[in-house]
C-alpha cells in the first residue's frame, strides 16, 4: 500500500520569506513522488517530481523539493515567497511497484503569502 | 501544451438523473483518469484506464462507471445521481508521470 500525508492544513508566510510545505511518504518499493499546484476553481498544475537520481529537484515558479529517503520526506520549498504563491499545493507518491494507474494523494496545504 | 477539456465546468442536478462528464485530451496519452476532490480528503481516484475500452477501479468506485471507446475521450458516468456525489470532478490524462489536468466540473446534486 502507499500513502502521503500532509501534516499542516495551513501554511501562512510572509511576502520574501522562505516557505516550505511539508509532505511525508509510504511505500513498499521505490517512490515517484509529485508536486502539484491548485488555483481558486482550476484543475491542478504540475509542479515538479522525482524518480530518481539527485535528490533536490527544482521545478516550475522558483520552487524545489527534496527527496530525503531517511526520513520518508519530500518537502517544497522556495526561497522567497510570493503573494501569488497562495494556492492550495498536493504532494503525490506513487509506488514504482504498483500498476499503472494509481497515484496517491495528501489532502492538501493551503498556503498563504501576506504582503 | 497537453490540453485536457472537461466539457462542464459547472452542472447542476437533481437526485436520481443520470450525468455524463466528458473528459477529452489532445495528446494521444494511454492513461486517463477520474478524480473526485472534496475539501479535507484531497483527491480520491474513482476509475483509471490505460487504453482504448480498458478500465480499471480505483479507490471510490462505488455509484460510478465509465467508458472509453476513443483514446482521447474518458466519461464519466453517474447511473442515478445521489447528494452525496455534489463534488468537484476532475479529469486527467498521463505522460512520463506527469499528470496533465483539466479545469475541473463541479457537480451539485440537489
Amino acid at each position: 500500500a502507499q500513502s502521503v500525508a500532509q501534516p499542516e492544513d495551513q501554511v501562512n508566510v510572509a511576502e520574501g520569506n522562505p516557505l516550505t510545505v511539508k509532505c511525508t511518504y509510504s511505500v513498499s518499493g521505490n517512490p515517484y513522488l509529485f508536486w502539484y499546484v491548485q488555483y481558486p476553481n482550476r484543475g491542478l498544475q504540475f509542479l515538479l517530481k522525482y524518480i530518481t537520481g539527485d535528490n533536490l529537484v527544482k521545478g516550475s515558479y522558483g520552487f524545489e523539493a527534496e527527496f530525503n529517503k531517511s526520513q520518508t520526506s519530500f518537502h517544497l520549498k522556495k526561497p522567497s515567497a510570493l503573494v501569488s504563491d497562495s494556492a492550495l499545493y498536493f504532494c503525490a507518491v506513487r509506488d514504482e511497484n504498483t500498476n499503472a494507474g494509481k497515484s496517491t494523494f495528501g489532502d492538501g496545504t493551503t498556503l498563504t503569502v501576506k504582503p | 501544451d497537453v490540453k485536457v477539456t472537461q466539457s462542464s465546468r459547472y452542472l447542476v442536478k437533481r437526485t436520481g438523473e443520470k450525468v455524463f462528464l466528458e473528459c477529452v485530451q489532445d495528446m494521444d496519452h494511454e492513461n486517463m483518469f477520474w478524480y473526485r476532490q472534496d475539501p479535507g480528503l484531497g483527491l480520491r481516484l474513482i476509475y483509471f484506464s490505460y487504453d482504448v475500452k480498458m478500465k480499471e477501479k480505483g479507490d471510490i468506485p462505488e455509484g460510478y462507471s465509465v467508458s472509453r471507446e476513443k483514446k482521447e475521450r474518458f466519461s464519466l458516468i453517474l447511473e442515478s445521481a445521489s447528494t452525496n456525489q455534489t463534488s468537484m470532478y476532475l479529469c486527467a490524462s498521463r505522460r512520463a508521470g506527469e499528470l496533465f489536468f483539466g479545469e475541473g466540473s463541479r457537480l451539485t446534486v440537489l
